[in-house]
């Protein structure tokens, strides 16, 4: 069966500074991968998402991720951090596009 | 397109009592999932479907029923509610064939 393990519970960054959230995942074969982030109160929005090809991924806001399948990780980044950034962000897989598997989410918080 | 829309956004049981959770997708998705929030452990997947009239278990089915007579629609029902399904209940909808999940805002549910 597929696992995902996001090993930090928070992170707190300042504003202008890089982000990277770490996503690890357990499976046989190559997954699909996404990343989602949620808003306080709101639904989750998919970030980025990864099937085959390219192992660097661009997604929406400025965000990045980068598979690795030496490493089984599909980490996520972005250079410079907005405050409107703060917010619960997910990593997920799945054998197919339907049921993925969550991680338990990182909790981003940007200080001024 | 209101997207995935849920109903009610909170609600309060008792323990024993029933509820349908409600979900409506206006996007022509053949894809629609239930999933439970709970703090510290991501989403997990209750049911899902592929297309109306079909519905499958998924991760933790257990104490839940579904049914999909419309594409349009995918209640989530609760027969005799326990504190343990206090969660957080997330509606999602697809294209499938490799295409984003998107979610609606959520249905606070607290059993007392």
């Amino acid at each position: 069966a597929q696992s995902v393990t996001q090993p930090d519970i928070h992170i707190t960054v300042s504003e202008g500074a890089s982000l990277e959230l770490r996503c690890n995942y357990s499976y046989g074969a190559t997954p699909y991968l996404f990343w989602y982030v949620q808003s306080p109160g709101q639904g989750l929005q998919l970030l980025l998402k990864y099937f085959s090809g390219d192992t660097l991924v661009q997604g929406i806001k400025g965000f990045e991720a980068e598979f690795k399948r030496s490493q089984s990780s599909f980490n996520l980044r972005k250079p410079s951090v907005h405050w409107s950034d703060a917010a619960e962000y997910f990593c997920a897989v799945g054998e197919n596009d339907y049921k993925l598997s969550f991680g338990a989410g990182t909790t981003v918080t940007v200080r001024a | 397109n209101a997207g995935v829309t849920q109903t009610p956004k909170f609600r309060i049981l008792k323990i024993g009592q029933s509820m349908t959770l409600q979900c409506t997708q206006d996007m022509n998705h053949n894809y629609m999932y239930w999933y439970r929030q709970d703090p510290g452990m991501g989403l997990k997947l209750i049911y899902y479907s592929v297309g109306a009239g079909i519905t499958d278990k998924g991760e933790v089915p257990n104490g839940y029923n579904v049914s999909r007579s419309t594409t349009e629609d995918f209640p989530l029902r609760l027969e005799l509610a326990a504190p343990s399904q206090t969660s957080v209940y997330f509606c999602a909808s697809s294209r499938g064939g490799g295409n984003e999940q998107f979610f609606g805002p959520g249905t606070r549910l607290t059993v007392l």
